[in-house]
């Protein structure tokens, strides 16, 4: 079963405009999440993370929210630019050193 | 800064033959994670190791069997392939000290093709 969930596979945002990519999760025991993005052909890239014991974390135009109750995080991108179209994963992982479970991405797309 | 180093990056193979994936962690990494992705699917877990010992194990076939050396790189060898094997093939690497293990860093992946 998924424990990652990524309900939308697809977000097209216009240049400087915010993108809100959604991640919902399964497991509880979760204590720490991860947002990737990938070009084709590439690996992922590492982009933003937080702590269970946070609810946000920012990283210049990356922020990362998350809603422990909701088991819920999102990823803000603002101001949106045309070099941010990727495949984004969510990922959550249950302990240090530990597997990540990756949800099935989102392809952002942002037009001029 | 030096990255995760996979090699080789394609790889065509036919059926019922064997293959070995490796893996490069970045410097002073204990940790090494591979992942399998098939098309259009997430990234899934097989198999990690931590200091040379295998640290945790999902769905990995019993045909695949990975290792991790002295000089931490692993391979990943798999054996008996089959068309499903085919898809992109991950290594991560972490460490347990400084950010205390919680981000995995991918390298670019091996392509597997099997005919």
């Amino acid at each position: 079963d998924q424990q990652v969930k990524q309900n939308s596979p697809s977000l097209s945002v216009q240049e400087g405009r915010i993108s809100i990519l959604n991640c919902d999760y399964t497991n509880s025991m979760f204590d720490y999440f991860l947002w990737y993005k990938k070009y084709p052909a590439e690996g992922p890239t590492f982009l933003i993370s937080i702590s269970s014991i946070k609810d946000k974390n920012e990283d210049g135009r990356f922020t990362v929210f998350l809603n422990k109750s909701a088991k819920h995080l999102s990823l803000h991108i603002v101001p949106s630019q045309p070099g941010d179209s990727a495949v984004y994963f969510c990922a959550c992982r249950g302990s240090t050193l530990g597997r990540l479970y990756f949800g099935r991405g989102t392809q952002l797309t942002v037009w001029p | 800064a030096a990255g995760v180093i996979q090699s080789p990056r394609h790889l065509i193979k036919e059926k019922r033959e064997t293959a070995t994936l490796k893996c490069y962690p970045i410097p002073r990494h204990d940790t090494v994670y591979w992942y399998q992705q098939g098309p259009g699917q997430d990234p899934q877990f097989l198999i990690s190791f931590y200091e040379k010992m295998q640290s945790d194990k999902g769905s990995i076939p019993d045909r695949f069997s990975a290792q991790q050396f002295s000089d931490y790189h692993s391979e990943l060898n798999m054996s008996s392939l089959e068309l499903g094997d085919s898809a992109l093939y991950f290594c991560a690497s972490s460490s347990l000290w400084g950010r205390a293990g919680n981000e995995q860093f991918f390298g670019p992946g091996t392509r597997l093709t099997v005919l």
